[in-house]
């Protein structure tokens, strides 16, 4: 089975300014890693994801995570945020298998202050 | 973009009412999911469904859950007498494969009074 802690519960960061979300895993199997987004009142929606290959993955407003299996982390980072970036941040972690269901860690709450 | 659709947006029952919560996922999208989080806390497995049947389910998905893909298109879960605490936002997804992670819909939230 696997697992996956934020440490963070809440991450307050000034506009423009860098931010870093800490994620970390457990499992016993290969796995599958994935940030989704939930910004209020909305759905879950996928923000990232790391399969295979190379270990540094982007998305496409500017947030990259990097998986290090050593570390069996995989933070989310971005240089420099928007006030539109305000929103929960949930790492989650699937094994390879193809039945294999996606586990969210608890989340943590990103406020981009003005 | 195809979209996983839900409804209702938000449905208020009675405790000990049963409740169906309806979910459209994307046409050709093969396994598909439950999922609900409880105000402010986490989002938590319910139940994954392929090939017409459940291939795995929580702890949290007792005998009082069922899903069920009726027509082809749309994928239910039904609960059968509603207790306080299933209050929550209940989301759907499905996919293609895990490989390609899930499409959410934007959930139900279900309000049990």
């Amino acid at each position: 089975a696997q697992s996956v802690t934020q440490l963070d519960s809440q991450v307050p960061v000034f506009e423009e300014a860098p931010v870093e979300l800490r994620c970390n895993y457990s499992s016993s199997v290969s796995v599958y890693l994935f940030w989704y987004v939930q910004y209020p009142n909305q759905g879950l929606q996928l923000l990232l994801k790391y399969l295979s290959g190379s270990t540094l993955v982007e998305s496409i407003n500017g947030f990259e995570a990097e998986f290090n299996k050593s570390q069996t982390s995989f933070h989310l980072r971005k240089p420099s945020v928007h006030i539109s970036d305000t929103a929960e941040y949930f790492c989650a972690v699937s094994g390879v298998a193809s039945y294999d269901k996606v586990i969210f860690g608890p989340g943590t709450s990103l406020s981009v202050i003005p | 973009e195809p979209e996983v659709t839900q409804t209702p947006s938000h449905q208020v029952t009675q405790m000990g009412q049963e409740v169906i919560l309806r979910c459209v996922p994307i046409s050709n999208h093969l396994y598909f999911y439950w999922y609900r989080q409880i105000l402010g806390q986490k989002v938590e497995f319910l139940v994954s469904f392929y090939n017409n049947e459940i291939s795995e389910k929580s702890e949290i998905f007792d005998d009082q859950f069922s899903v069920e893909r009726p027509d082809g298109s749309n994928f239910t879960l039904k609960i059968r007498s509603t207790k306080l605490e299933d209050s929550a936002m209940y989301f759907c997804a499905s996919s293609m494969s895990p490989l390609y992670g899930y499409t959410f819909g934007s959930g139900t939230r279900l309000t049990v009074v």
